[in-house]
């Protein structure tokens, strides 16, 4: 049992360049999120999903996209990536999502992305 | 907006001496959690809180949630070198969103 993986583990881009970060979950979690990880800053919520075909911003959504077509995947997106979008990113699932049941995240092991 | 703090921020312990940990929240806590994060990896879930004056224990850790629903300690007690890493608490703010602290860094001297 995977429970989240997440690819690329590491990543080097040049400014401008776009990628995408990938987050897979075998658990059938409705919820998935990302967050960012920065020194000083903790963990900041990016975008979230409720479902399929469900997305919102979270609270540092600016530069980056998301989507979700199942219920397994649940890509990140860098539209043209700059210096400070330099961080670690984690995928976050949920059985349901936060404020209904008394469940915990499972986390990915995290994608570290330097722009330079 | 909710914001938590963490204090203290990073924490030196010997082996074997107990530590608290404590997670302040701007607002009333309605479902807090503790992870643990090893350093360079991913976190791991420790507990879940959500009733005032609750408290949980996992292996020689004890989490609680203060009456008021405003501040969560978390205590190891007889600390070894395994439990070294970031201490991080989140809490659900509504709107299917969570935020979390910056964390407590944990250092265990053998």
């Amino acid at each position: 049992n995977a429970g989240v993986t997440q690819t690329p583990k590491f990543q080097v881009l040049k400014t401008g360049q776009s990628m995408t970060l990938q987050c897979a979950q075998d658990m059938n979690h409705e919820y998935m999120s990302w967050y960012r990880q920065d020194p000083g800053m903790g963990l900041r919520l990016i975008h979230y999903s409720v479902g399929a075909g469900i997305t919102d911003q979270g609270e540092v959504p600016n530069g980056y996209n998301v989507s979700r077509s199942t219920t397994e995947d649940f890509p990140l997106r860098l539209l043209s990536a700059a210096p400070s979008q330099t961080s670690v990113y984690f995928c976050a699932t949920r059985r349901t999502p936060p404020g209904v049941g008394d469940y915990g995240y499972t986390f990915g092991s995290g994608t570290r992305l330097t722009v330079v | 907006s909710q914001e938590l703090e963490q204090s203290p921020q990073s924490l030196i312990v010997q082996e074997g001496k107990n530590l608290t940990i404590n997670c302040t929240s701007s607002k009333t806590l309605y479902g807090l959690y503790w992870y643990k994060q090893k350093y360079g990896e991913g976190l791991i879930f420790l507990m879940m809180l959500q009733k005032g004056g609750e408290e949980k224990s996992h292996e020689k850790i004890t989490a609680k949630l203060d009456e008021k629903k405003q501040q969560s300690s978390l205590h190891i007690t007889a600390s070894q070198p395994s439990h070294a890493g970031i201490y991080l608490c989140g809490a659900d703010t509504g709107g299917f969103k969570t935020i979390f602290g910056a964390g407590t860094r944990l250092f265990v001297k053998a």
